[in-house]
């Protein structure tokens, strides 16, 4: 089995409409981030989080949200979802030594 | 602004030669730097990490360097097989893991 899902792994949906990535990881890691990526751009940071109580802002949370429900859950909302935040989206686990540990990827089209 | 730049265009080269893969970066001071490789459609996959007292990593035909003087990191690939085909993404880190900076990547064309 994967170390790091991700749900749902292709997603369309309109302007305006509240979307739920979600992700779970089996390494037991402290350490999950949230990123998006866009044809000939770099992976951005969206959130990151170092534990159930640690969330923090990355480069790109406008527009975003973060919850971790547990060590192993760790779930992004696009509340109003709009066009520009269709893209390819990670979600990754590290340990301390900054290894990370990638998901499949959500694909996800807002029309 | 910190920026991390890797050759756009995309690497094809004959399978048996060796590939080599340039990342550079400004107005940064990583602490350690990674190489992943991504292909199409999946997450990016762990490769090397290379610390910023350490001149040289290697990882079956895999190597890297790292010139913190000249703010530039090479990553070869002897040997390159077709399966080597990719994208390789340059990552920088100057928090000790708290936040990792991505490089858009270079894609690498293996030909038999």
């Amino acid at each position: 089995d994967a170390d790091v899902t991700q749900t749902p792994r292709n997603r369309i949906t309109k302007t305006g409409k509240r979307i739920m990535l979600e992700c779970s990881q089996t390494k037991g890691h402290d350490r999950m981030y949230w990123y998006r990526q866009d044809p000939g751009l770099g992976l951005q940071l969206i959130y990151y989080s170092f534990d159930v109580k640690d969330i923090n802002k990355g480069e790109i949370s406008d527009g975003y949200s973060v919850s971790r429900q547990a060590q192993a859950k760790f779930s992004l909302s696009l509340e109003s979802a709009i066009p520009n935040q269709t893209a390819l989206y990670f979600c990754a686990t590290s340990d301390p030594s900054g290894e990370q540990f990638f998901g499949p990827g959500t694909r996800l089209t807002v029309l | 602004s910190q920026k991390i730049e890797q050759n756009s265009e995309a690497l094809n080269i004959q399978e048996g030669k060796t590939a080599t893969l340039t990342c550079n970066y400004t107005n940064y001071s990583p602490a350690y730097l990674q190489w992943y490789r991504q292909d199409p459609g999946r997450g990016p996959v762990f490769l090397l990490l290379i610390r910023e007292n350490e001149k040289e990593k290697r990882k079956e035909r895999l190597k890297v360097t790292f010139d913190t003087t000249l703010k530039q990191s090479l990553f070869h690939i002897t040997a390159s097989q077709p399966a080597d085909s990719a994208t390789y993404l340059c990552a920088l880190d100057n928090t000790g893991g708290f936040k990792t900076i991505f490089g858009a990547g270079t894609r690498l064309f293996v030909k038999a």
